[in-house]
């Protein structure tokens, strides 16, 4: 079917203002992942999920960072009251369970101004 | 703690010379490894694993646990081969699959 799913593609915000990211793994995946992609940082590991629950999430920047996942599917990022320095490329991926290959959407590029 | 260093970020080498992309890991028990490949305006994707032992696009990468490193290597590099390479580690018993900081590989005609 078809692959991992992000959006929106693009997300111009003002600083303050919260923002909600989607990401549509792919179907039967059990394990899901989070990350940011800044310019020199690489991939930023946040979180990852193995069905609903997150047994780690010592990624999250700060308290403003929360994810959830619901269904064993669909996975949501919330930034709360967006900060300048959360302008990135947010990066979800999937695989059949952990360990094995990710799978990657084409994230979304977050703009605060 | 796990951990993937990779040293370079940009390697510079001209059409058919080889490639080294270095990368080095930290982590106490039996690491899967992997190095997964951005082209531009593509997606993140797996490029090889240390499992499967194989060569893709005539890439390698040998896991030498005594000096705990994965680097990658080609004999020939092509212009199609320019891309962001990312090293990435899965400690089995966090289940975290951790990247390093990647390295942009230009080959130059």
């Amino acid at each position: 079917g078809a692959g991992v799913s992000q959006s929106p593609s693009n997300k111009v915000t003002e600083k303050g203002k919260d923002v909600e990211l989607r990401c549509d793994p792919i179907s039967g995946h059990t394990a899901l992942y989070w990350y940011r992609q800044s310019l020199g940082q690489g991939l930023e590991f946040l979180i990852y999920f193995q069905g609903n629950s997150a047994p780690d999430k010592s990624g999250l920047p700060s308290d403003r960072f929360s994810a959830e996942r619901t269904g064993g599917s669909v996975s949501t990022l919330t930034i709360q009251r967006t900060q300048q320095e959360d302008s990135a490329v947010y990066l979800c991926a999937s695989s059949s369970h952990l360990g094995t290959e990710a799978f990657f959407g084409q994230g979304t590029r977050l703009t605060v101004v | 703690a796990q951990r993937v260093t990779q040293p370079e970020k940009l390697l510079s080498v001209f059409k058919g010379a080889p490639v080294e992309l270095k990368c080095n890991y930290s982590y106490s028990g039996s690491p899967e490894l992997f190095w997964y490949v951005q082209y531009s305006r593509q997606r993140l994707q797996l490029l090889l694993r240390h499992i499967s032992r194989e060569s893709i696009k005539g890439f390698t990468a040998d896991l030498n646990k005594g000096e705990t490193s994965f680097h990658l290597k080609k004999p020939f590099a092509q212009e199609e081969d320019s891309a962001m390479y990312y090293c990435a580690l899965n400690g089995g018993a966090t289940n975290k699959l951790i990247f390093g900081t990647g390295t942009l590989l230009a080959v130059q005609p």
